[in-house]
């Protein structure tokens, strides 16, 4: 099992839509979540952290978390064609050290 | 400086040759990343820097690859005896605060070995 799950996609929804993008992580011990989005050819960019259970928002996007399920979500709202990208969920892992986990990312496609 | 600098962008190199990637933080981050980002794949992390301080340096794939950030700033990832496998994208990434999690990242070196 990987340590942080993402179905790769891609995902389409037409422009005005909500995505919906999903994680699922393995170590239960795990305090700090991140969605990073990455544009073909460029390097990730953080877009959301999330430390407690629940919704955070900020402008169209809300990162939503459930440590009992071991899930992490984005939404996005009123999407449009530049969010088109590769979306990356991180979890920074309990171990006593540093390394923060990244999935392989979900490709979404917002159709104008 | 404004952002996270790496260089070269692109590195192609034959076989068997050495590389040295490096990574220039942002001003008075105290942590560094590198990571290795194949295509498709999201990043794997390689080797951690607290200043100076290599702290977890067990995502290195193998003894051919070294990192080092002598003065707790610039940092260099060195690959030796290149080999097909290590073809990829490095990315170094840092952050004020301690530890993992939110970071910003470099544009990356593509490195391809032929």
């Amino acid at each position: 099992q990987k340590e942080v799950e993402q179905n790769s996609g891609p995902l389409s929804v037409p422009e005005g839509a909500i995505a919906s993008l999903n994680c699922t992580y393995s170590d239960r011990g795990s305090q700090s979540f991140f969605w990073y989005r990455q544009y073909s050819g460029k390097s990730p960019e953080l877009i959301m952290s999330i430390y407690s259970n629940g919704d955070k928002e900020d402008g169209r996007f809300t990162a939503q978390l459930n440590k009992a399920s071991q899930y992490v979500s984005l939404l996005i709202r009123d999407s449009q064609p530049s969010d088109s990208a590769t979306y990356l969920c991180a979890v920074a892992l309990n171990t006593g050290g540093f390394k923060t986990i990244f999935g392989a990312g979900t490709r979404l496609f917002v159709k104008a | 400086g404004a952002g996270v600098s790496q260089s070269p962008r692109y590195k192609v190199a034959k076989r068997g040759q050495d590389v040295a990637l490096r990574c220039d933080p942002i001003s008075g981050h105290v942590s560094l990343f590198w990571y290795q980002q194949a295509l498709g794949q999201g990043p794997e992390f390689l080797t951690y820097f607290q200043n100076e301080a290599q702290l977890d340096k067990s995502g290195l794939p193998s003894d051919r690859f070294f990192a080092e950030r002598p003065e707790g700033s610039v940092s260099t990832l060195k690959i030796q005896r290149t080999q097909q496998e290590d073809s990829a994208v490095y990315l170094c990434a840092s952050s004020f605060g301690q530890g993992g999690g939110g970071y910003t990242f470099g544009s990356g070196t593509r490195l391809t070995v032929v």
